[in-house]
């Protein structure tokens, strides 16, 4: 069975600093991976995800994961935070035959002035 | 392209009444998925509907049923409502056969269950 873990349930940083939210998976399968973001009173959008190929993917508004097999991780990386990033961001993780989409518990990402 | 769409947006019901949410998904697509989210236990699967049929399920009770209909939306109820099925109920569409798992959802359904 898949399972997928976000270590931190909150990421606090101010406004135009780094910031990284992390991302494990488990699974005896191949995968594809995402990140979802959701805006309050939203429902999910889909922020990036690795599917194949490079293992760096990176979204249009500046996010950039990056696939590493060997410590099975995607972790979701910013360079430099905007007040309008604050939301509550997934990491998901599907196996390449059933296509079922199991998500992490969710990382709030609360970014201050 | 009209996105999800999922009705009644807000809803209050009470304990040990029954409620029916609805799903609309994007055209197109067959697949449909509905997930329970709260603060405390995040986002829960709890079925698929594909061609009508559901294809997955998730850990939920007897209470939770689900169908979809021949032109894709679909409906799920939930019976004899309990305090802890206060939620935000998301709806979520995807293509199978593109064999990628991307869902596109709704903006939810959040019950309030008093």
């Amino acid at each position: 069975a898949q399972s997928v873990t976000q270590l931190d349930s909150q990421v606090p940083v101010f406004e135009e600093a780094p910031v990284e939210l992390r991302c494990n998976y488990s699974s005896s399968v191949s995968v594809y991976l995402f990140w979802y973001v959701q805006y309050p009173n939203q429902g999910l959008q889909l922020l990036l995800k690795y599917l194949s190929g490079s293992t760096l993917v990176e979204s249009i508004n500046g996010f950039e994961a990056e696939f590493n097999k060997s410590q099975t991780s995607f972790h979701l990386r910013k360079p430099s935070v905007h007040i309008s990033d604050t939301a509550e961001y997934f990491c998901a993780v599907s196996d390449r035959v059933t296509d079922k989409l199991i998500f992490g518990t969710g990382t709030r990402l609360q970014v201050f002035p | 392209k009209a996105g999800v769409t999922q009705t009644p947006r807000y809803l209050i019901k009470t304990r040990g009444q029954q409620v029916t949410l609805s799903c609309s998904p994007i055209s197109g697509h067959r697949s449909v998925s509905w997930y329970q989210q709260t603060p405390g236990q995040g986002l829960q699967f709890l079925f698929e509907y594909f061609s009508e049929t559901q294809r997955n399920k998730g850990n939920f009770p007897g209470r939770f049923s689900g169908r979809q209909f021949s032109n894709s939306r679909s409906e799920m109820n939930v019976s004899t409502l309990e305090l802890g099925d206060s939620a935000l109920y998301l709806c979520a569409s995807s293509r199978p056969g593109l064999s990628t798992g991307e869902l596109f959802f709704g903006e939810g359904s959040r019950l309030t269950v008093l």
